[in-house]
């Protein structure tokens, strides 16, 4: 069936260096999706991506989407405490409106 | 505007033992999700509706699982029943509809079943 892998799992960064999550479906997405779950508490939406090679930015967090519209990409800049929690990617097929869940990437600030 | 409200918070119970959560979405908001999220994974839909109709069921556990949402607002999710695989976090969420994707999440319910 279809899936979206997310890597990597865990990354774990010195505050102030940057992160990165990738994103890859077997098959075409109409759009992707991304969340941030905070420690305890629950997916909060940050943007969708429609268009094929897509760039969005807000603030520090730069988000992706590719030409094949495949696989998308969420990088973060400068990390800071606030970013911590796990970032989840959700791609979206036209056929069903079902979104498939990527297993999401957890940022953690090394003390 | 109120956020997507879910109840109980947490629920405790014995393997064999039925459950309930309860699911009241955003007002207006004609999508209506049921999520099931294991600790270190990302959320897997059990249901979805499109105001009163089930339109993806396909992963939900039919044999012990049961949802309805009978005026298209809030719903309710049944465990009946629980075995000791179900203790997960149980969210719902809400979209304005299926081709307005933004899903507003509830804070879920903890379920631990002993």
């Amino acid at each position: 069936g279809q899936q979206v892998m997310q890597i990597p799992q865990y990354q774990h960064v010195q505050e102030g260096e940057d992160f990165t999550t990738y994103c890859n479906s077997s098959t075409t997405l109409s759009n992707i999706q991304w969340y941030k779950q905070r420690p305890g508490g629950h997916p909060v939406f940050l943007i969708q991506l429609v268009k094929s090679g897509e760039v969005k930015k807000q603030k520090r967090l730069t988000f992706q989407f590719g030409e094949a519209k495949k696989n998308s990409s969420l990088h973060i800049t400068a990390t800071q405490t606030t970013d911590v929690g796990t970032y989840f990617c959700a791609g979206q097929r036209d056929s069903n409106y079902q979104l498939i869940w990527g297993a999401g990437t957890k940022l953690i600030i090394k003390p | 505007e109120a956020g997507v409200v879910q109840s109980p918070r947490y629920k405790i119970i014995e393997k064999k033992q039925p459950v309930a959560f309860w699911c009241n979405p955003i007002s207006g908001h004609n999508t209506l999700y049921w999520y099931l999220q294991n600790l270190g994974q990302g959320p897997e839909l059990l249901i979805r509706y499109e105001n009163e109709e089930a339109v993806d069921d396909s992963q939900l556990p039919k044999d012990r699982f049961s949802a309805e949402r009978l005026k298209g607002v809030d719903s309710t999710l049944k465990i009946q029943p629980a075995e000791l695989g179900d203790s997960a976090v149980y969210l719902c969420a809400s979209s304005l509809g299926r081709q307005v994707n933004e899903q507003f999440f509830g804070p879920g319910t903890r379920l631990t079943v002993l």
